[in-house]
């Protein structure tokens, strides 16, 4: 069962573009993690943000959390052809089980 | 800089067929999971382990599903018989204490079954 659904699932843009990823979710949250997957590779950890913040700065990326909405956004700024990879949000319900649900992600291409 | 290490990278294995995986977690880790992440999809948790105790398997097929932890440090999933449908890549991840903070994963283990 997958709690956040992540929008758009594909997405490719110019380097030096922005890039913007949204993820909803179902159920009230403790915490949205965002997590990096290069193909055929493990994830990495982006960022977390906390129910009560309502953004989050890491270098070029801007996370923002949206409560009211069960909505969140990864903008990545001066996008660069490394940055190409899946984009994953993963939520941690406040009710039920303590685990960390993660969306289906979107595929971000960084063309040169 | 610590790794989650995890073995094998990649596995061929015809259907009925058993399979192993083993993963060792970053010293210090007490909570680990294993994930299942279909090609194009986002990954689903098979079983989270708090020290050597299962604290969530709710989503693991224990009918051919099989995960320990014995001594709390590196851990093993087994399949078997395996089914073409569990061609997948196999995630371990470990984090120091539950969810509340990032989780850190290996390279995974790719498996076809054929």
């Amino acid at each position: 069962s997958q709690q956040g659904e992540e929008d758009p699932q594909a997405l490719s843009i110019q380097e030096g573009e922005n890039a913007t990823m949204n993820c909803s979710y179902k159920t009230s949250i403790n915490n949205l993690q965002w997590y990096r997957q290069n193909s055929g590779r493990g994830l990495v950890h982006l960022i977390l943000i906390r129910s009560n913040e309502r953004e989050k700065h890491s270098g070029r990326l801007r996370v923002t959390l949206d409560t009211s909405k069960k909505s969140s956004s990864l903008l990545i700024t001066a996008s660069r052809a490394a940055d190409t990879a899946s984009y994953f949000c993963a939520t941690d319900a406040i009710q039920g089980a303590q685990k960390l649900v993660f969306g289906q992600g979107t595929r971000l291409t960084i063309n040169p | 800089e610590a790794e989650v290490a995890q073995s094998p990278r990649y596995k061929i294995t015809e259907k009925s067929q058993a399979v192993a995986f083993w993963c060792d977690p970053i010293s210090g880790h007490a909570t680990l999971y294993w994930y299942r992440q279909i090609l194009g999809q986002g990954p689903e948790l098979l079983v989270q382990f708090q020290d050597e105790s299962v604290v969530d398997d709710s989503q693991l097929p224990k009918d051919r599903f099989s995960a320990e932890r014995l001594k709390g440090v590196d851990s093993t999933l087994k399949i078997q018989p395996a089914e073409l449908g569990d061609s997948a890549m196999y995630l371990c991840a470990s984090s120091l204490s539950g969810i509340t903070g990032e989780l850190f994963f290996g390279e995974g283990s790719r498996l076809t079954v054929l």
